[in-house]
């Protein structure tokens, strides 16, 4: 079965980089988008955008331009996601997930990046 | 970008209950529009997809409707385990936009 398990909860400090890990399995990793989805404590869901770990091809949201960077190593079917100059403001759940039929069909656990001091 | 009006934001209603909550586009997002459950301390889950499309494993009480720029998510009778909050999705162009969620508690 799909499954996407996403790697542990991130301390950092301001102005630090962290990088989450999103492990596919179940499936052909190269054939499917990987999408990223931020959540912040208590509110809404925010889009980030999405890798096509078949080519590499990305898209950010104009709001996470400079702030996130996917990438994906397909010997390991692990998509990354780069989030750098990290404020308090980043902090957060972020999620990766898929398609599946339809948008976002399955959804990793959530990765929670707490930015302090 | 599409922004996703949802209401209400808070729902308060009785097991039995129908309960409707609302999704409104900006513009018409041609029925791209998905809808979402998360409970507490859990990812979401997928309940319907392109506006009316109920999602593999969900109970049949779930239903949605609309066209344009008018979405609708239905529970035709509320069961104990539906309370989470629901968000909208349109996937109509990028970049996605979520609605802002509604909570759903029991009365």
């Amino acid at each position: 079965q799909v499954q996407l398990q996403q790697s542990g909860a991130e301390l950092a400090k301001p102005g630090t980089s962290v990088k989450l890990s999103c492990k596919a399995s179940g499936y052909t990793f190269t054939s499917y988008y990987i999408y990223w989805v931020k959540q912040r404590p208590g509110q809404g869901l925010e889009w980030i955008g999405y890798i096509y770990p078949g080519n590499g091809g990305t898209y950010y949201s104009e709001k996470f331009k400079g702030k996130a960077t996917f990438t994906a190593d397909t010997s390991s079917s692990t998509a990354y996601m780069l989030l750098g100059s990290l404020t308090p403001e980043d902090s957060a759940y972020y999620f990766c997930g898929r398609d599946g039929g339809a948008l976002l069909a399955y959804w990793g656990q959530g990765t929670l990046v707490t930015v302090s001091s | 970008d599409i922004q996703m009006t949802q209401s209400p934001s808070f729902l308060s209603a009785s097991v039995g209950d129908r309960v409707t909550i609302n999704c409104k586009a900006s513009q018409n997002i041609n029925k791209y529009l998905n809808w979402y459950q998360q409970k507490l301390g859990e990812a979401p889950k997928l309940l319907i997809y392109n506006t009316n499309n109920l999602q593999t494993g969900i109970p049949s009480r779930f239903s949605g409707s609309g066209s344009e720029t008018d979405y609708t998510l239905t529970i035709s009778s509320l069961q104990p385990e539906d309370v989470a909050t629901y968000f909208c999705l349109q996937h109509s162009s990028r970049p996605n936009t979520f609605g802002a969620g509604t909570k759903l508690e029991l009365k």
